[in-house]
């Protein structure tokens, strides 16, 4: 069974002071692992796809790198506007029709 | 292009009673696959609909249920609700051909009480 565990639960951290989150999974067959930003109350937002161990993409503050078994997200220099909750999610199989597997997700927040 | 749109965006509903939730695809998105998401959780899998054929289904009983348009537009369909229905339902778009991401709409938010 695919399984996507995710660390910490919750971060709280000050303007300006970087650290990441980890995304542990097992799955048969990775197609590709999906970071999505979600606001309270709102749909997740799409953030970056992982298709290979090694690969790298980053956005303004954030950047997310998969290996064999887990993906990190790196949050630098962080603004309280990146307050949300962190989703990770993972694809199997052979086709983009498969579902998407989540973790429950870290909520961080940002403090000025 | 136009994202993906769901409606209502919030409903309460009393136990026992049914509910139909819509969401429109993202323009050229061909399947559409719905999740529930329960407080502090991450979204769970109902189903998934290509071509207006459902193409897959979670761990849900059949009193969940779902229709896919012409237009790929789509309903999800609960009968019989209990309390522990209660939770945002969330609806994603992908282009089934390409390893495009899955798109989310905001979600419906239900409350059974």
């Amino acid at each position: 069974e695919d399984q996507v565990t995710q660390s910490p639960e919750a971060l709280r951290l000050q303007e300006g002071e970087s650290s990441s989150l980890n995304c542990s999974y097992t799955v048969s067959g990775l197609r590709g692992l999906f970071w999505y930003r979600q606001d309270p109350g709102k749909g997740p937002e799409f953030l970056f796809t992982l298709y290979s161990a090694g690969e790298e993409k980053e956005k303004e503050r954030l950047k997310a790198t998969l290996t064999k078994k887990e993906s990190f997200l790196h949050i630098t220099a962080p603004k309280p506007e990146d307050s949300a909750t962190y989703l990770c999610a993972v694809q199997a199989g052979r086709s983009g029709n498969t579902p998407l597997v989540f973790g429950k997700g870290t909520r961080l927040s940002v403090i000025a | 292009e136009t994202g993906v749109t769901q409606s209502p965006t919030h409903l309460i509903k009393t136990r026992g009673q049914q509910v139909t939730l819509r969401c429109s695809s993202q323009s050229g998105h061909n399947t559409v696959s719905w999740y529930q998401q329960a407080l502090g959780q991450g979204p769970q899998f109902i189903f998934q609909y290509y071509r207006e054929e459902e193409n897959g289904r979670g761990n849900f009983p059949p009193r969940f249920s779902g229709l896919q348009f012409p237009n790929y537009s789509s309903e999800l369909n609960v009968n019989a609700l209990e309390l522990d229905d209660s939770a945002l339902y969330l609806c994603a778009s992908t282009q089934s051909s390409s390893y495009n991401e899955q798109f989310f709409g905001p979600g419906t938010r239900l409350t059974v009480l």
